[in-house]
């Protein structure tokens, strides 16, 4: 299986920072990396698919690059609404495996 | 806008077999679509079960093969999960999803999970 690692594993930021998540995959995975959020209680929701491609309804605040073996999500200026957790997934191989969490605290 | 929502029971005994179906609505599940199932164990992260094809088709996570099945009832909208022998292991939310390709400029279909459902809480308990 192709492991994912989040980094950092946690953070604490106030409104208004750039937040910037970073995803390592063990091998290339040239452009097949996805971005969900997700709140206590509630189902992932998707931010950014193959990369780099925003999700339609989801505010241009959030970015994505990267591609083979190195990806960053990217929150230019956090809101209050976007304290969540948030999670890399790789579909190149089977099983598509996911990142273990990165926490988006309020500091 | 399409709906997707989980059902079944919420507790199931060691050794027995965890059931859950995924209504679908607001969209046919018939298009060329595959419909996944994914896993989250309380306080923890997220796992990829399988998926399936409005045809039959199916993948699987290798470490559930032995015990998962997935099926789609077209006339029912619907698809199913099944998973047997759980242990306290399985205890998790699940999660139905619905898969879609975005088509590079590189000529790749790369997967993404576009619509969720609200999941479900399993708990394997006696």
């Amino acid at each position: 299986d192709i492991q994912m690692t989040q980094s950092p594993f946690s953070l604490s930021a106030s409104v208004g920072d750039r937040v910037t998540i970073t995803c390592r995959a063990s091998q290339s995975i040239n452009s097949f990396l996805n971005w969900y959020q997700q709140k206590p209680g509630k189902a992932p929701k998707l931010l950014i698919y193959a990369a780099s491609s925003l999700q339609t309804g989801v505010p241009s605040r959030f970015s994505g690059s990267g591609s083979g073996t190195d990806f960053t999500l990217t929150i230019s200026s956090l809101r209050l609404e976007d304290f969540a957790t948030y999670y890399c997934q790789q579909t190149y191989s089977t099983p598509g495996t996911f990142g273990q969490g990165t926490k988006v605290e309020i500091k | 806008q399409v709906q997707l929502q989980e059902s079944g029971p919420g507790l199931v005994k060691p050794s027995g077999t965890l059931s859950l179906t995924c209504a679908v609505s607001g969209g046919s599940i018939s298009n060329n679509n595959w419909w996944t199932w994914v896993r989250q164990p309380p306080g923890r992260g997220l796992e990829w079960i399988g998926e399936i094809y409005h045809s039959g088709s199916t993948n699987y996570n290798p470490s559930l093969k032995s015990r998962v099945t997935i099926s789609v009832d077209k006339s029912k909208i619907q698809f199913s999960l099944k998973l047997s022998s759980v242990t306290a292991a399985d205890t998790a939310v699940y999660y139905c999803a619905r898969v879609r390709y975005y088509y590079d400029s590189s000529g790749y279909y790369i997967p993404y999970f576009d619509y969720w459902g609200q999941g479900t809480l399993v708990t394997v308990s006696s």
